[in-house]
């Protein structure tokens, strides 16, 4: 059975750092592109960044240029967001997802003072 | 960045209504374009790719149609499962966006 799992989420203040991480399972984590997709709660979605199967390609929506990383470890069959200078608007539920076709249940972020 | 529109925003349905859902690409995206389910406080559900190719394990009930910048989500027979928040999302180019969403409520 294919399952992705977020960890990592919590509190954390404006301006910190967080990083999540994703671990998958039932499938071949190095075949497949890996996207990151956020929402706040009682919002929309909105996709975040992805990251090709071998790391040589990522991409990221232009809010979160220059402050999110996106990294995998295929070795640990894992996917991880590594979140800086957060601002109060990063608040969301974020989902690790398979090439958009299958996603875990999400991990909560909230930044506040 | 392309924008999608999706229409409507909500609908009440009653079950076994036929319901269907559009969604309008800002510029043509070929048939680069999924449909998701969302049920409250669930992870979505990928249910459609490619426009009109459904999920392994997704009821035929669900179709999709559409090429370019027009699109339909359709379900033939409103069951109480389906009763959610359906987007659609496109694939085409980056960054990947999201119509804003449907509500389907119970009528």
């Amino acid at each position: 059975e294919v399952e992705l799992v977020e960890s990592g989420g919590g509190l954390v203040q404006p301006g910190g750092s967080l990083t999540l991480s994703c671990e998958v399972s039932g499938f071949t984590f190095s075949s497949y592109w890996m996207d990151w997709v956020r929402q706040v709660p009682g919002k929309g979605l909105e996709w975040v960044a992805n990251i090709k199967q071998d790391g040589t390609e990522k991409y990221y929506v232009d809010s979160v240029k220059g402050r999110f990383i996106i990294s995998r470890d295929n070795a640990k069959n894992s996917l991880y967001l590594q979140m800086n200078s957060l601002r109060a608007e990063d608040t969301a539920v974020y989902y690790c997802s398979r090439s958009l076709d299958v996603w875990g249940r999400g991990t909560l972020v909230t930044v506040s003072s | 960045d392309i924008q999608m529109t999706q229409s409507p925003s909500s609908l009440s349905a009653s079950v076994g209504d036929r319901v269907t859902i559009t969604c309008r690409a800002s510029q043509g995206i070929s048939n680069d374009l999924s449909w998701l389910q969302q049920r409250p406080g669930k992870a979505p559900k990928s249910l459609i790719y490619a426009a009109s190719r459904l999920q392994s394990g997704v009821p035929s009930k669900f179709s999709g149609s559409g090429s370019g910048t027009d699109f339909t989500l359709t379900i033939s027979s409103l069951q109480p499962e389906d009763f959610a928040t359906y987007y659609c999302l496109q694939y085409k180019s980056y960054p990947r966006t999201f119509g804003q969403g449907t509500k389907v409520e119970i009528k």
